[in-house]
């Protein structure tokens, strides 16, 4: 399976400002995945990030909220913009491997506090 | 459209003894069916997955499933609990059949091993 990692592995900001959070992977993936996992709460799909191609937003995500860029078929951001208290989550990356059984591995995760 | 449904939020078990925890899905289509572990401030690691080939499916450190069609589940089980096996699980399904790749998770069931 891929090694994913992320940066950073946490941060404390300021209510305003933005974060990028960025995501690596050890090996080229077609699709790769955001979700949000609020505290105490499942995981929900933010957007699919598939390199080449704008981002795919889920209900009630927005572009300019979570922008999010793929510049290549190992690497992405995802960047929290305007920051509230509410955005206080964990952010995953993902990423699709396997052929048609949708199979995904998750990096470690980056857990973002809004003061 | 697809989606899970995981029946206990919180199952509690002595060490040594059964481990079930319950999940009931939705699918449009023929589904892929995943168990996800979180353990505390680590990321997600898949434990195992049903892709059609068997209906009994094994993943690691011991836990297995059974995907019963009729019944619309996918239990997750292990003979003898230990006390690592404290953590979230989630249980989550993807539509194959339906060209996308979206994966919809449980709200998680919170395991806890007692000595």
């Amino acid at each position: 399976s891929a090694v994913i990692s992320q940066k950073p592995s946490r941060d404390i900001c300021q209510r305003g400002t933005s974060l990028t959070i960025q995501c690596q992977v050890d090996s080229q993936v077609t699709m790769m995945f955001w979700y949000r996992q609020q505290p105490g709460q499942s995981l929900t799909l933010i957007a699919t990030a598939n390199q080449g191609s704008e981002a795919t937003y889920e209900s009630g995500f927005v572009i300019d909220k979570f922008p999010i860029s793929r510049p290549n078929l190992t690497f992405s951001t995802l960047t929290v913009s305007n920051m509230s208290p509410e955005d206080s989550s964990i952010y995953l990356c993902s990423v699709q491997q396997g052929r048609s059984y949708n199979e995904q591995f998750f990096g470690p995760g980056t857990r973002l506090t809004v003061l | 459209a697809q989606s899970v449904t995981q029946l206990d939020s919180h199952v509690s078990v002595s060490e040594g003894t059964p481990v079930l925890l319950r999940c009931n899905y939705s699918s449009s289509y023929s589904p892929s069916l995943f168990w996800y572990v979180q353990h505390p401030n680590k990321g997600l690691q898949l434990l195992l997955k049903y892709t059609s080939a068997a209906t009994l499916v094994k993943g690691i450190n011991g836990f297995e499933a059974e995907f019963k069609k009729s019944e619309t589940s996918f239990h997750l089980t292990k003979p003898s609990a230990h006390m690592s096996d404290a953590a979230e699980y989630f249980c989550v399904v993807s539509d194959r059949g339906g060209g996308g790749n979206k994966l919809t998770f449980g709200t998680g069931t919170q395991l806890k091993v007692e000595l």
